[in-house]
């Protein structure tokens, strides 16, 4: 079974401010992991993943699978990055399973 | 982007009809589209995978014959919201694979429907 946790479900920071947010996920298999975003009024979309190796507006996030973790981390927040962030999880086959969601604020 | 539309926005109906959801996939063609429900400030439980031209598949728990699902073409998927109660309220979103290689992952989602039952 597929499982993803996000354990904090609000985080607030001031602008500039690192933000990291968890994910710890559960598979027995080869997992893909991303990091899907919904800003205000707007639809989820993909942020990253971790197949990319890239950075999006300045996230990251490093797939560790000795700690199953894929954790999303920015070293200076801004404003324009509050919004519900959802950690994801599939097996391959485009079922994704989703984390409960970290809602961000930052502060200015 | 690949885009993705879901007709109605927003719902609401009596206790005991039927309501149906559209999900279009507006630019590319979608031969796998998935329907997730969210409650409030909880996550995305995905309901069922609908499969252009087969049966949906629906995830644990999920009642068939409560939410019919029909993918009738390469670009529309609905679901069927059947006898609907009011504990069937809720927010419905749609997504479709990308047009994009097989194994990219991305899932493109629509904007949502919520539908209340009174």
């Amino acid at each position: 079974a597929q499982r993803v946790t996000q354990p904090e479900k609000l985080l607030s920071v001031f602008k500039g401010a690192p933000v990291e947010l968890k994910c710890n996920y559960s598979y027995s298999g080869s997992p893909e992991l991303f990091w899907y975003v919904q800003y205000s009024r707007q639809r989820l979309q993909l942020l990253l993943r971790h197949i990319s190796r890239e950075s999006i507006k300045g996230f990251t996030a490093d797939l560790n699978k000795g700690e199953t973790s894929f954790h999303l981390k920015k070293p200076f927040a801004q404003e324009e990055d509050s919004a519900m962030y959802y950690c994801a999880l599939t097996g391959g086959n485009n079922r994704l399973a989703f984390g409960k969601g970290n809602q961000v604020v930052v502060i200015p | 982007g690949a885009v993705v539309s879901q007709h109605p926005s927003r719902v609401i109906c009596k206790s005991g009809t039927s309501v149906k959801i559209e999900c279009r996939s507006l630019d590319f063609q979608a031969t796998t589209m998935f329907w997730y429900r969210q409650f409030p400030k909880q996550s995305l439980m995905l309901m069922a995978t609908s499969n252009e031209g087969s049966k949906a598949t629906y995830e644990q728990g999920v009642e068939k014959d409560k939410f019919l699902i029909n993918h009738a073409s390469l670009t529309l998927s609905t679901l069927t919201v059947t006898s609907a109660h009011p504990e069937d309220s809720s927010f419905y979103i749609c997504s479709a694979k990308g047009p994009g290689p097989r194994d990219t992952g991305e899932l493109f989602f629509g904007e949502g429907s919520r539908l209340t039952v009174l």
